[in-house]
């Protein structure tokens, strides 16, 4: 079974790079039908989107943050990547690894789901 | 942009009632990619339904999901004490993710 987990520092200074690691076992990185990505979520609100990123580097972005937003992936060590720039204590949150997971018929796509999520680290920006 | 907007916010019933929840899109949307997710407390959330109605690997089947182009619903028959929770549906489109504000099914 898939599983996915947040590695990293619970606490951030303000304008400092919060920096995060998700570790996937269980299964290959290098899977052409996942993408992997960050999911946020503040104290007590909704799900946001941050990025996905494919294992030969495809980086996708949430234009709202993608200014400050950089994903990466070593496939080597099955593992991908979050780093958050200039933060404020509005990106304090609760940050999952998550893979997107394209499901396939043929060659039709017949859904595209976020299946496997990691526990979850919170993220406190404060000095 | 995709806006999911969920409604209600809240709702309270009791076990054993039937729950229908609602999530429409600012624009039409093609049902393949239209997911919904169940978030328990403290928990991450987990896949319910993906595709607008099919249910993911384990999910029981008193979860149903329905709907196609702005409107897609989602339906628990007989909530289960478990069941009280926040759900949250979900588009991808165009290589970027959405997500509605989520709607909490609590307890009367």
């Amino acid at each position: 079974q898939l599983q996915l987990q947040e590695s990293g520092p619970g606490l951030v200074k303000p304008s400092e790079t919060l920096s995060l690691t998700c570790t996937v076992s269980g299964g290959s990185i290098n899977n052409s039908s996942s993408y992997w990505g960050w999911i946020r979520q503040p104290p007590g609100k909704g799900l946001e989107w941050i990025a996905n990123i494919y294992y030969r580097g495809n980086t996708y972005y949430n234009p709202s943050l993608k200014s400050r937003v950089t994903v990466s992936v070593e496939t080597s060590k099955n593992q991908f990547s979050l780093k958050l720039s200039s933060v404020t204590a509005a990106d304090t949150a609760v940050y999952y690894c998550t893979r997107l997971l394209y499901l396939w018929q043929i060659t039709l796509v017949r859904g595209v789901n976020f299946d496997s999520w990691g526990q979850g680290t919170l993220v406190t920006v404060s000095s | 942009e995709i806006v999911l907007t969920q409604s209600p916010g809240t709702l309270s019933l009791s076990p054993g009632e039937r729950a229908t929840l609602s999530c429409w899109a600012s624009q039409s949307v093609s049902s393949v990619y239209l997911a919904w997710y169940q978030q328990r407390p403290g928990q991450a959330p987990r896949l319910l339904i993906y595709a607008a109605s099919s249910r993911a690997s384990d999910i029981p089947d008193r979860f149903s999901g329905s709907g196609s182009g702005t409107d897609f619903t989602l339906t628990i028959s007989r909530l289960e004490p478990e069941d009280f929770a926040v759900y949250f549906c979900q588009h991808y489109g165009s290589s970027r993710v959405t997500f509605g504000g989520g709607t909490k099914v609590e307890i009367k």
